[in-house]
């Protein structure tokens, strides 16, 4: 199983709905996970970081399900500006001090 | 503030060719990190550095070598480029270890022919 693993999309919304992604992680062992947001030909950027159960800021939502080891990322009132690649990220189960990156789940918002 | 700035932000070398990518940030972050992304992958660290003078193997080491002799850069080499090694580099940094927020420089994007 790979360490972290994502729905690759494309997810392709229109403007207003609510969108939701999944993230599954191996590392039982994590306590820590982050959302990272990367717009096209750009760098990645924080966009939540997910400590317990879950998180919320504003339209953005990250939940936690350590029984099954996932984390989601739900996204309401979605904005043409939302469209993005978001970014599972996970510490490495074999070094404290790594993270690994999903491969990112592509978001298109439609007006 | 800058912020992590990289250079250069274009390269196209020829195979067997060298160069030195440089990384610098200016927030006083212990922490730094190469990272490459490939199309359908995720990043991938190649090395990173948890303080000045210190470095450290990531997943993906073999091929580059990487130096930090002041705490604001991280330089990273290619001695003999492939085109494997095409790809699109980012650098990072943290205050301290990975759990708290990463700081990505723009990137550069390396084209080995």
């Amino acid at each position: 199983r790979k360490e972290v693993e994502q729905d690759p999309g494309p997810f392709n919304v229109p403007e207003g709905a609510t969108v939701a992604f999944n993230c599954t992680y191996s590392n039982s062992a994590s306590q820590s996970f982050f959302w990272y947001r990367q717009d096209c030909r750009k760098e990645p950027k924080l966009l939540m970081s997910v400590y317990s159960s879950g998180n919320e800021d504003g339209r953005f939502t990250a939940q936690l399900n350590r029984a099954s080891q996932y984390i989601s990322l739900l996204i309401r009132d979605s904005k043409l500006s939302d469209s993005a690649t978001y970014l599972c990220v996970v510490p490495d189960s074999g070094s404290a001090r790594q993270l690994t990156f999903g491969s990112g789940t592509q978001l298109t918002v439609l007006p | 503030n800058a912020g992590v700035t990289q250079t250069p932000k274009f390269r196209v070398l020829k195979t067997g060719q060298s160069m030195t990518l440089l990384c610098a940030q200016d927030m006083n972050h212990e922490y730094m990190y190469w990272y490459r992304q490939d199309p359908g992958m995720g990043l991938r660290l190649i090395h990173y550095s948890v303080g000045e003078g210190t470095t450290a193997k990531g997943e993906v080491p073999d091929g580059y070598n990487v130096s930090r002799l002041k705490k604001q850069n991280f330089l990273l080499g290619l001695e003999s480029a492939a085109p494997s090694q095409t790809s699109v580099y980012f650098c990072a940094s943290s205050y301290r270890g990975p759990v708290n927020e990463q700081y990505f420089g723009p990137g550069t994007r390396l084209t080995v022919t």
